[in-house]
């Protein structure tokens, strides 16, 4: 069985500038939830998937936004990036409302 | 909105000892899940044990237990004959019913084991 896998492991942006990060769910998951966790503090959930449609948003921006393919893998996209925005991101898959697996995240540094 | 609180920023325990983690939070809700996280310096967030409110009976992982009060709203982890590979930051985690399966997680709890 495969776990979750993201990429890429680590990028670095400038201000401004646009990302996507990707993420593979777990065999036989349909659901991809997103978190971003800033540096000493506990992640914060920024959107979730299921079965290709979003079904529920935390705080964020709409400078956020997602997508989730047929094979249930998934996409962050960060527009108009922020010294802010410099966060580990987390994926984490599960089988509808079964419990989250994660990925090993994304660091993203914006300079 | 549901909240979660852990206390203790840190923690230390001698390798073999037993260390307890703090956990409360705040609900208005009868059903929901509740979750200890590990993450390691890999970064990586491994699924420690996973409770069901509605179960009274405690949940148990080998070394790893929990007590759960409902009540108080309290949902402590107890690490038993603790060893060098438990050391990382250990999160909370509250999960409503309702909604999307989002996961609310506490600022997290840094162990550190003594050899």
């Amino acid at each position: 069985e495969t776990g979750v896998t993201q990429s890429p492991t680590h990028l670095i942006k400038t201000r401004g500038q646009q990302v996507t990060l990707r993420c593979s769910s777990q065999s036989g998951h349909n659901t991809v939830s997103w978190y971003q966790q800033a540096l000493g503090q506990g992640p914060q959930f920024i959107f979730q998937y299921y079965r290709e449609e979003e079904n529920g948003r935390g705080n964020f921006p709409p400078r956020f936004s997602g997508l989730q393919f047929p094979n249930y893998s998934s996409e962050l996209n960060v527009n108009a990036l922020e010294l802010d925005d410099s966060a580990l991101y987390l994926c984490a898959s599960s089988w509808g409302l079964e419990t989250q697996y994660f990925g090993p995240g994304t660091r993203l540094l914006v300079l | 909105a549901q909240t979660v609180t852990q206390s203790q920023p840190e923690m230390s325990v001698q390798e073999a000892e037993t260390v307890t983690l703090s956990c409360t939070y705040d609900t208005s809700e009868s059903d929901y899940y509740l979750f200890w996280y590990k993450q390691p310096p890999s970064r990586q967030m491994i699924l420690v044990i996973r409770q069901e409110a509605y179960k009274q009976q405690n949940a148990t992982e080998n070394r790893f237990s929990v007590n759960f009060q409902k009540a108080a709203k309290s949902f402590s982890l107890k690490i038993s004959d603790s060893q060098l590979g438990d050391a990382a930051m250990y999160f909370c985690a509250y999960r409503s019913l309702r909604g999307a399966q989002k996961l609310v997680f506490g600022q997290g709890t840094r162990l550190t084991i003594n050899p």
